[in-house]
């Protein structure tokens, strides 16, 4: 059963504790990607990776980490620094975006993460 | 769960209807675009893609057009039913090799 999975899918920490959202997925794509969705609000690109042991930021990287050691998968962490770390967390996952085609991202269900 | 579209803007119809659901894209250099349906809790799906060599493109119930003189996609969806409800986003690329998503519509469809 091919796809794209997130553990868990809720998540409580308190604040000043790091956390480590897990994404794996087994449909040999090259490309990840992580992204924030807050109520309201469209989907915000926090990181990317295109290839194993390499990762670019995107729109708001600050206070979150990633590494992509493996092309299953590719965790992130949302660090202490992050000021508003509450919202929900999507991983997606493609074929290797070459530089004039595009390929559609596959989702993974969510983890929806509560600092207090 | 959670609803993901608390303050969206929201296109509601009767079921059975056609619906059309708008987006303004930014980035004129934009070569792809992709229709998106989310359910409350969910992750996203795709519905439907269209590349900036084309105008129009059709799925099953579903037509994305493309307008690139004034930079605006739609999704229209034929026949609405009721588990088309949902939020529906598009998104473009930009050139950087990710996409990126506009706010979203929630379409709500009345039995």
């Amino acid at each position: 059963d091919g796809g794209i999975t997130q553990s868990p899918k809720y998540l409580f920490r308190k604040e000043g504790q790091n956390v480590t959202l897990s994404c794996e997925q087994n449909l040999n794509h090259d490309a990840m990607y992580w992204y924030r969705q807050d109520p309201g609000q469209g989907l915000r690109l926090i990181y990317y990776s295109q290839i194993v042991n390499d990762f670019q930021k995107g729109d708001i990287a600050e206070g979150y980490s990633v590494s992509r050691e493996k092309k299953e998968s590719f965790p992130l962490t949302v660090t202490s620094a992050q000021k508003n770390p509450t919202a929900f967390y999507l991983c997606a996952s493609s074929n290797r975006q070459g530089a004039t085609v595009t390929y559609e991202q596959y989702f993974g269900p969510g983890t929806r993460l509560t600092v207090t | 769960g959670e609803s993901v579209g608390l303050h969206l803007p929201t296109l509601s119809v009767q079921e059975g209807d056609n619906s059309i659901i708008n987006c303004a894209y930014s980035n004129s250099a934009s070569d792809y675009f992709i229709w998106y349906k989310q359910e409350s809790g969910k992750g996203p799906q795709f519905i439907i893609d269209i590349r900036s060599n084309m105008d129009k493109r059709q799925g099953q119930r579903v037509t994305v057009l493309l307008n690139k003189t004034v930079k605006h996609l739609s999704l229209q969806i034929a026949a609405t039913q009721p588990g088309d409800s949902a939020v529906y986003f598009c998104a473009e690329n930009t050139g950087r090799r990710a996409l990126t998503f506009g706010s979203g519509t929630r379409l709500q469809v009345q039995p």
